[in-house]
């Protein structure tokens, strides 16, 4: 199964509201992760179940989708959320992840 | 202190073999899936493969890229995850990742992960 992520980079500002879509090229129900992931270090798991938030990650992340079209949220960007994203499915072998969404300081 | 620490990273020919350990502590291992994830340079992720946990037998699946030339097991009394790379290619360079599946998603997500090891694979 493919994932598509849009954009694959992107610009804002502290405090926009930030949208990433992923989208699968088959259903893969609700089993879908994001994660995050800084400059040299490991993916850290933010949402999974398409919706569910990680414990000890903030409420400002989210994330939505079933099926094929999945989001995922920022409410409002803290310097701390430039990073790398990336979805993953989890419902069908081989395990997959999006090419990744670089979120950048405009 | 809950945590995962691979080692074994390093310089090999292409065609050799090498073998990447993950030490796992702070949890009980063998009621964990564990997975492997791989990141080229400046590239994205890459599923490796995974092994699952006592109740399923630790039974393993892996990446086409993978299969047939690399080894998942584990070593469920010394806590660890190995994963062992043959008849390696330059196109295998990169950081392996060890990463815990997450029991409360029914493993459908990776909830806890290594700091990675360097394997690159160059003459």
């Amino acid at each position: 199964i493919q994932l598509t992520q849009s954009p694959s980079s992107l610009s804002a500002s502290v405090g926009d509201r930030v949208t990433i879509t992923c989208r699968a090229s088959q259903g893969i129900s609700s089993y879908l992760a994001w994660y995050q992931q800084k400059p040299g270090k490991a993916p850290k798991l933010l949402i999974y179940g398409a919706s569910t938030l990680e414990g000890g990650v903030p409420s400002r992340f989210s994330g939505s989708g079933s099926g094929t079209d999945f989001t995922l949220t920022i409410s409002s960007l803290q310097p701390e959320d430039f990073a790398t994203y990336y979805c993953q499915q989890l419902n069908t072998y081989p395990i997959t992840f999006g090419q990744g969404t670089r979120l950048e300081i405009k | 202190e809950v945590q995962l620490v691979e080692s074994g990273g390093d310089l090999v020919q292409p065609g050799g073999s090498l073998i990447v350990s993950c030490a796992a502590s702070g949890f009980t291992f063998s009621d964990h899936y564990m997975d492997w994830v791989r990141q080229a340079p400046g590239k994205g992720l890459e599923w490796v493969g995974r092994t699952r946990n006592r109740d399923n037998s630790y039974t393993t699946e892996y990446a086409a890229s993978v299969k047939g030339r690399f080894i998942i097991s584990r070593d469920n009394s010394k806590n660890s995850l190995y994963l062992q790379m043959n008849s390696l290619q330059t196109e295998d360079t990169a950081i392996y990742y060890c990463a815990r599946g997450d029991e409360s998603s029914g493993w459908r997500s990776f909830d806890l992960w290594g700091r990675g090891a360097l394997v690159i694979v160059s003459s």
